[in-house]
């Protein structure tokens, strides 16, 4: 099946500073991304959707100036997490897809802000 | 709006035993419906799809779901269960307006004892 890479699995990082999480579709062309955050023992809350050359759609509530995604290619998307915070601490996961219409997703990134 | 609602947050069954896991729907368009699996510190797996073709939908790893319009409902079933099917499992809606973006339910965690 098609193979979504996200990196990276985990990242520790200082309050207030910044972290890029990537995700690339490594053998189909992800013409829309997704990217989701998972609490522990929740279910997956979406985000935003991102169009390739476009600005992403982002959920009510979702903060687009802290959450900022680039979709800058048909196999890349990204998302920083702007000035974070211990409350940003959470499982990121995105999804790819492609023109087959499944989404398939990325291994997750487990940030933990400290 | 589209929404899914899993009536089990646990199920425990024996190894052997029939699995069911209930999932119902909100959808103000005909849904396209999903379950995925996510196995402890591993990424989502698509297990199934209905795209409005025949009914029962079979699945990887002798899952199946039946779409009833009737009852708005899209249960899994397995006839016997595997230790290895023990994961969280994910009753999922696409969402039309945002590129078929997935809507997730808060998962149903399925225990198998031997």
């Amino acid at each position: 099946g098609a193979v979504v890479s996200q990196h990276p699995s985990w990242v520790i990082c200082k309050s207030g500073t910044s972290v890029k999480i990537e995700c690339r579709s490594l053998d189909f062309q992800a013409t829309t991304m997704f990217w989701y955050r998972q609490f522990p023992k929740q279910s997956l809350m979406l985000m935003a959707t991102s169009n390739e050359g476009s600005k992403a759609t982002y959920e009510q509530g979702v903060e687009k100036d802290k959450f900022l995604i680039n979709h800058a290619s048909l196999t890349l998307s990204t998302l920083t997490v702007t000035s974070a915070h211990p409350e940003d601490s959470s499982f990121y996961i995105c999804s790819a897809k492609g023109a087959q219409g499944i989404a398939f997703f990325g291994q997750g990134t487990r940030l933990t802000v400290v | 709006a589209q929404s899914v609602t899993q009536l089990d947050s646990h199920v425990s069954v024996s190894e052997g035993t029939p699995v069911l896991l209930r999932c119902n729907y909100s959808s103000s368009y005909s849904p396209s419906l999903f379950w995925y699996v996510q196995h402890p510190n591993k990424g989502l797996q698509l297990l199934l799809k209905y795209t409005s073709a025949a009914t029962l939908v079979k699945g990887i790893n002798g899952f199946e779901a039946e779409f009833k319009k009737s009852e708005t409902s899209f249960h899994l079933t397995k006839p016997s269960a595997h230790m290895s099917d023990a994961a969280e499992y994910f009753c999922v809606v696409s969402k039309p307006q945002a590129g078929t973006a997935l809507i997730f339910g808060k998962g149903t965690t399925l225990s198998v004892s031997s």
